[in-house]
């Protein structure tokens, strides 16, 4: 079973703390996307990671991908209530024929309180 | 906006009823999915289509049935469903290949009764 598990599921803090969102699982993955989801909308990509190791940044969010590309973590700094949402990480698995095929965890709904 | 457009954004059927969801891509893409997100459970893959071939079944009721006329356009048919199928049901495309970042439409609310 392909199951990536993200914690914590539910996060509310004060504007102007740290946080982190973890995304584990035993398998290995391609590469392993974060995405954004609003009420009302589909998810939207925040960054790729493909490399073991990898850290990326986005402003004020940091993503790194495990060294052995099983897990996953997203750190915000000085967090803002416009991060307030769904955060999903999701694991890519290349699919016979071409394509992908994703794997999301729960999610982690973050609230940012002003 | 995303490029990806999915109607209708809400439905409300009978557990007798058929109907059809439609999905459209405007980004020039080769692969569509059709994922399901339930309020208890992760975002489920349901199928991915590449080149309009299904390349991936992720052992849905065949009270789904997806269409994939061309790139551009796919529908998922229902019929007989039942209310733990109420969900949002998301369309995505991408340009095909490995690590690629999806679209996602808005999605279709749907409400069995």
């Amino acid at each position: 079973t392909q199951l990536l598990e993200q914690s914590p599921q539910f996060l509310s803090i004060q504007e102007g703390e740290n946080l982190t969102v973890y995304c584990n699982s035993s398998s290995v993955f391609s590469s392993l996307q974060w995405y954004r989801q609003e009420p009302g909308e589909g998810p939207v990509l925040l960054v790729t990671v493909v490399t073991g190791g990898e850290v990326k940044k986005l402003k004020r969010l940091t993503f790194q991908f495990g060294d052995a590309r099983k897990d996953s973590s997203l750190h915000i700094t000085a967090a803002q209530t416009g991060d307030t949402g769904l955060y999903l990480c999701a694991g890519a698995f290349p699919v016979v024929g071409g394509a992908q095929k994703l794997v999301f965890g729960q999610g982690t709904r973050l609230t940012i309180n002003p | 906006e995303t490029g990806v457009t999915q109607t209708p954004r809400h439905l409300v059927m009978g557990m007798t009823n058929k109907k059809s969801l439609k999905c459209e891509q405007h980004l020039g893409h080769n692969a569509m999915y059709w994922y399901k997100q339930s309020a208890k459970k992760p975002l489920e893959l349901m199928f991915v289509y590449n080149f309009k071939e299904q390349t991936e079944n992720n052992s849905v009721p065949s009270r789904f049935s997806p269409e994939c006329p061309n790139s551009s356009h796919l529908f998922l048919h229902l019929h007989t469903l039942q209310p733990e199928d109420s969900a949002l049901y998301l369309c995505a495309s991408s340009r095909g290949r490995y690590n690629e970042k999806l679209f996602f439409g808005s999605g279709t609310q749907l409400s069995v009764l």
